[in-house]
């Protein structure tokens, strides 16, 4: 089965520097990359996904990159605020199966 | 209401108890999924439905039981449980046809006493 690992595990970052969370997959059938956001105490909820037909994807201050030869794909956080502190899971599948989850990152933004 | 809602939000019971987590989704979805989520540990994968089939079990002690009665509805009951199996219990559903993109309920806080 699919396997997903993330890194790393926890990250700290000054308030308006940039953050990179990484994450490599297993399975090269694997097509869908969404990108979670767990804020304390609260639900998951996407903030971002991507799919193999693309190689980047941008949405404001948030991109994800997909590297599909290397099996790994990142999120870039610019500008970072405050309310970006949160846990961020990648997840990876292919198709309509079930989603594999890294680990999560903790993410503190340092004002 | 919309999206996917969980009751109760917290429960707390012994370990001889017998209670149930109820998950209900109001997005037309037809796959549903529960997920356990334990402090410093990754999102695991209990159970997933798809058309009120359980198309897996991620090797789940017997003291976790679910049920589909129809694709809008999921639970978990729970039975004998472990003081270990104290975790945050996330449902969540999503279009099986499609991307696998999946909205996430608010959760139910577990603790075994």
């Amino acid at each position: 089965g699919e396997n997903v690992e993330q890194h790393p595990s926890t990250l700290s970052v000054q308030e308006g520097d940039s953050a990179v969370i990484k994450c490599t997959y297993s399975d090269s059938a694997s097509n869908y990359f969404p990108w979670y956001k767990q804020e304390l105490g609260k639900r998951p909820q996407l903030i971002i996904d991507i799919r193999s037909n693309v190689g980047e994807k941008k949405d404001q201050r948030i991109a994800v990159t997909l590297n599909k030869t290397a099996k790994h794909f990142s999120l870039h956080i610019t500008e970072t605020q405050p309310e970006d502190s949160a846990v961020y899971f990648c997840a990876a599948s292919k198709g309509n199966e079930k989603l594999t989850f890294g680990t999560g990152t903790r993410l503190t933004i340092i004002p | 209401e919309t999206g996917v809602t969980q009751t109760p939000r917290h429960l707390v019971m012994g370990m001889t108890n017998k209670k149930s987590l109820k998950c209900e989704q109001h997005l037309g979805h037809n796959a549903m999924y529960w997920y356990k989520q334990s402090a410093k540990k990754p999102l695991e994968l209990m159970f997933v439905y798809n058309f009120k089939e359980q198309t897996e079990n991620n090797s789940v002690p017997s003291r976790f039981s679910p049920e589909c009665p129809n694709s809008s509805h999921l639970f978990l009951h729970l039975h004998t449980l472990q003081p270990e199996d104290s975790a945050l219990y996330l449902c969540a559903s999503s279009q099986a046809s499609t991307s696998g993109e999946q909205y996430f309920g608010p959760g139910t806080r577990l603790t075994v006493t």
